[in-house]
């Protein structure tokens, strides 16, 4: 089936540790998205990006990095410098790099500092 | 910059009562908007979208109202239905501006009474 997948589900980090989320879409889409969500808060957007090889920082990249290597892939690390890391992860996609197209979302990492 | 906003954080009706569910947004070149719906522990889910050239928008029992002049969006859900216990995002993007994704509202927790 065609979506997208993020794994894994729930990932635990320890403190001084840095931590990469994986985001695979099989869509053939251009665009990938890294959001997060706090509780009872909208999603935030971390680092986009529009095509291979390019990636822009969203609203609140510092602490965080992204590659993107592959069409069907961007991996988010969430280095030490992230102070505040404990959060729900999301991944996005969209066929076009503009938001006027429908983005599908997979169904997040679980980030908890221990 | 400009927010998305929803009127009321939770909201809860009687199952089999029809649900609507409001956000005024501010940005006025904003001409793509999104509903989302949230489940718990999930990722958002897309329910349907409307452009700035139409004022309605139907799907499967659910309704995208739009009114520009002012500013306002809203979600109407039909025969409610305990499967649409969730929390719902409305966004909104400017398809001529940057590829920085979509400008959440915080969400509106729906919840259906038996």
């Amino acid at each position: 089936d065609g979506g997208i997948t993020q794994s894994p589900k729930y990932l635990f980090r320890k403190e001084g540790q840095n931590v990469t989320l994986s985001c695979e879409q099989n869509l053939n889409h251009d665009a990938m998205y890294w959001y997060r969500q706090d509780p009872g808060q909208g999603l935030r957007l971390i680092y986009y990006s529009q095509i291979v090889n390019d990636f822009q920082k969203g609203d609140i990249a510092e602490g965080y990095s992204v590659s993107r290597e592959k069409k069907e892939s961007f991996p988010l690390t969430v280095t030490s410098a992230q102070k505040n890391p404990t959060a729900f992860y999301l991944c996005a996609s969209s066929r076009a790099a503009s938001w006027n197209t429908e983005a599908f979302f997979g169904q997040g990492t679980r980030l908890t500092v221990v | 910059g400009e927010s998305v906003g929803l009127h009321l954080p939770t909201l809860s009706v009687q199952e089999g009562d029809n649900s609507i569910i409001n956000c005024a947004y501010s940005n006025s070149a904003s001409d793509y908007f999104i509903w989302y719906k949230q489940e718990s522990g999930k990722g958002p889910q897309f329910i349907i979208d409307i452009r700035s050239n139409m004022d309605k928008r139907q799907g499967q029992r659910v309704t995208v109202l739009l009114n520009k002049t002012v500013k306002h969006l809203s979600l109407q859900i039909a025969a409610t239905q305990p499967g649409d216990s969730a929390v719902y995002f409305c966004a909104e993007a400017y398809s001529g501006g940057g590829a920085d994704g979509l400008t959440f509202g915080k969400g509106t927790h729906l919840i259906i009474q038996p």
